[in-house]
């Protein structure tokens, strides 16, 4: 484990579902993220999580809805998907200001049907 | 089981030129990421390497499961962490390696 634990591991769920992802961290760190890995691209950065303040890309769709309620929770709320969406998402953590390094999840892999 | 080892530090002078290996195991012929973590920022996509265009990058072939960065007179702003990440062709395994911290020195 590196600290950063993701649940559930995978997902599978229709395109009119709502689930949420989970991540939670212990080690500290002042601020998270949510990649998404999809096959043959590489990590996008989704949102982050900085001292409270969030942060987003604004390419990534509205069906995805982060929310942090404190530094130690992440949570990717989805709804209505598409098949697209499919993909490893990873969540991270890091302690700002220093060099030490993202702690990244071991993700959850997601199937939209 | 794949895995993925980078040279832990480097520290050079500003000017100097600079080869960071990634040496990873795979069972197939994945795709290779390198990220660069600046302080307080976010990762950021450097280069990335398949089999179709390994002959373009650094002096390493994916093939023969090195695949090194080399940055040339480098200055103390590439001073960063360097992350190697190795994605199966299916997109379902990932692999970091655990990063080369790279000081440049004026």
């Amino acid at each position: 484990e590196t600290g950063v634990t993701q649940t559930p591991r995978h997902l599978v769920m229709g395109m009119t579902n709502k689930k949420s992802l989970k991540c939670e961290q212990h080690l500290g760190h002042n601020a998270m993220y949510w990649y998404k890995q999809s096959a043959k691209k590489p990590l996008e950065l989704m949102f982050v999580y900085s001292l409270e303040e969030r942060v987003e890309n604004n390419s990534v769709p509205s069906r995805f809805s982060p929310e942090c309620p404190n530094s130690s929770h992440l949570f990717l709320h989805l709804h209505t998907l598409q098949p697209e969406d499919s993909a490893l998402y990873l969540c991270a953590s890091s302690l700002t200001g220093t060099a030490v390094g993202y702690t990244f999840g071991s993700g959850t892999r997601l199937t939209v049907v | 089981s794949n895995s993925v080892k980078q040279t832990g530090q480097i520290t050079v002078s500003e000017g100097a030129s600079v080869t960071m290996n990634c040496t990873y195991t795979s069972t197939g012929y994945p795709t290779l990421f390198w990220y660069v973590e600046y302080p307080s920022k976010p990762l950021q996509l450097l280069q990335r390497e398949t089999m179709e265009n390994s002959k373009n990058f650094g002096g390493g072939n994916i093939k023969d499961k090195n695949s090194p960065i080399v940055k040339y007179s480098v200055q103390v702003s590439d001073s960063a962490v360097y992350y190697c990440l190795l994605c199966q062709t299916s997109g379902s395994r990932l692999t970091f390696g655990e990063g080369t911290q790279l000081t440049v020195n004026p």
